[in-house]
């Protein structure tokens, strides 16, 4: 069965540094997101990407996030400097539609700590 | 806005039934669903329910859902050690069919 992967599966930073998660979605997905959970709170959606462009992102999704899909299989997140409070474990999903029947398959997270 | 939430912590005994709820407060909540994660893994989607709906099963997993009391709730029956998990409730609002909103997670220990 296919799955979604993400590397790296943990990725230690100083703080102030530029950090790239990557995902790699199930390659008939057209609909791609960024959760991030911290330790012990919520799963918190940050952003959702259809063809090329954002289509919804949450407050957490400031201007320093970014993401693209750059060969049309990487599904990226990049964060331009990275604080302390970014620390968390980052989840990449994808689904073939935006019906809510449409399943979002995760991937099993990049575990982010910001020293 | 949308909150969704769940207890921290439940522990059963193999053999037994497991319960574990979810309260959730958007009433425009379309879908509604119940995610599994094990250690080092990713969110696996388990089951899900429509808001039209009372009740699904699923083999051992059966979906209890009261709309008017705004409560969702999870019944593994026959459970085992490898349901050993956290398991989230997570909810879709009308219109909004791509952003999932996430409780807490619930932690499931399945003692012998």
């Amino acid at each position: 069965e296919p799955e979604v992967t993400q590397t790296p599966s943990h990725q230690v930073t100083q703080m102030g540094q530029e950090v790239i998660l990557r995902c790699v979605p199930i390659s008939n997905h057209l609909y791609f997101y960024w959760y991030r959970q911290i330790l012990g709170q919520k799963v918190e959606f940050l952003v959702s990407f259809y063809n090329n462009e954002i289509s919804e992102k949450s407050e957490i999704f400031d201007d320093q996030f970014s993401v693209e899909r750059p060969d049309g299989s990487n599904f990226t997140l990049k964060i331009r400097s990275t604080k302390l409070e970014d620390s968390a474990m980052y989840f990449c999903a994808g689904a073939v539609g935006t019906a809510s029947t449409d399943t979002q398959y995760f991937g099993p997270g990049t575990r982010l700590t910001v020293l | 806005g949308e909150d969704v939430e769940q207890s921290l912590f439940l522990s059963v005994r193999e053999g037994d039934s497991s319960v574990i709820n979810c309260t959730y407060t958007d009433s425009s909540s379309t879908y509604l669903y119940w995610y599994k994660q094990e250690p080092g893994a990713g969110l696996q989607l388990l089951t899900y329910i429509f808001s039209n709906m009372d009740m699904k099963q699923d083999q051992r997993l059966t979906v209890l859902l009261n709309k008017k009391d705004k409560h969702l709730s999870l019944r593994i029956a026959d459970t085992q050690t490898g349901d050993s998990a956290i398991y989230f409730c997570a909810e879709t609002p009308t219109g909004t069919a791509s952003k999932l909103t996430f409780g807490t997670g619930t932690r499931l220990q399945v003692t012998l």
